[in-house]
């Protein structure tokens, strides 16, 4: 399996719900990313985990909430979002985290939707 | 705060014209550069490093520190080179950084 996949595709919530998105790699990578993407603007990252552990929180607000129960598996957790939190929402991995040559392979993303 | 910079929000060129799309960055130490694609309705994907050096689909990248330019170019321009593109810098260790992006699109 070389790819990262991530579910649901869609994603409608109301501003009072909790959902999670979940990514999956079956490749041996050991760093996974999160990204939001809004409409016409590419994506920035939110968080980065290196072997299971969080190594990058980029300042994001507290509703979103990372998990990375073992090596292949990644979540977040959403809570109290608000409409300006609708975006595309990427998964990503590679192999480590960082250093040269280390290409991040992105899955086709969760598009959020908060009414 | 280091910075990619992608001067054109939409490129169009006719099959067979070159295309050259630009890409600039701000970088106080030794940048990792790397161009994106993403085609219709598929996912982002890597095209080319800088440190590869390579050819991919008949594009190719060089990194010039002089300019701070990572342009990316081809000969000759295919409909199938449809897409969007993306420039982004490694900075620090771990953390990717995205252009604006360029739409290129190969009319017949």
């Amino acid at each position: 399996d070389t790819e990262v996949t991530q579910t649901p595709k869609h994603l409608v919530m109301g501003m009072t719900n909790k959902k999670s998105l979940k990514c999956e790699q079956h490749m041996g990578h050991r760093a996974m990313y999160w990204y939001k993407q809004k409409a016409k603007k590419p994506p920035e990252l939110m968080f980065v985990y290196s072997y299971e552990k969080l190594s990058i929180n980029e300042s994001v607000p507290s509703r979103f909430s990372p998990e990375c129960p073992n090596s292949s598996l990644l979540n977040l957790h959403l809570h109290a979002l608000q409409p300006e939190d609708s975006a595309l929402y990427l998964c990503a991995s590679s192999l480590e985290a960082g250093g040269p040559g280390n290409e991040q392979f992105f899955g086709p993303g969760t598009r959020l939707t908060v009414l | 705060a280091q910075r990619v910079t992608q001067p054109e929000k939409l490129l169009s060129v006719f099959k067979g014209a070159p295309v050259e799309l630009k890409c600039n960055y701000s970088y106080s130490g030794s940048p990792e550069l790397f161009w994106y694609v993403q085609y219709s309705r598929q996912r982002l994907q890597l095209l080319l490093r800088h440190i590869s050096r390579e050819s991919i689909k008949g594009f190719t990248a060089d990194l010039n520190k002089g300019e701070t330019s990572f342009h990316l170019k081809k000969p000759f321009a295919q409909e199938e080179d449809s897409a969007m593109y993306y420039c982004a810098l490694r900075e620090g260790f771990q953390k990717l950084v995205f252009g604006t992006g360029t739409r290129l699109l190969v009319s017949p």
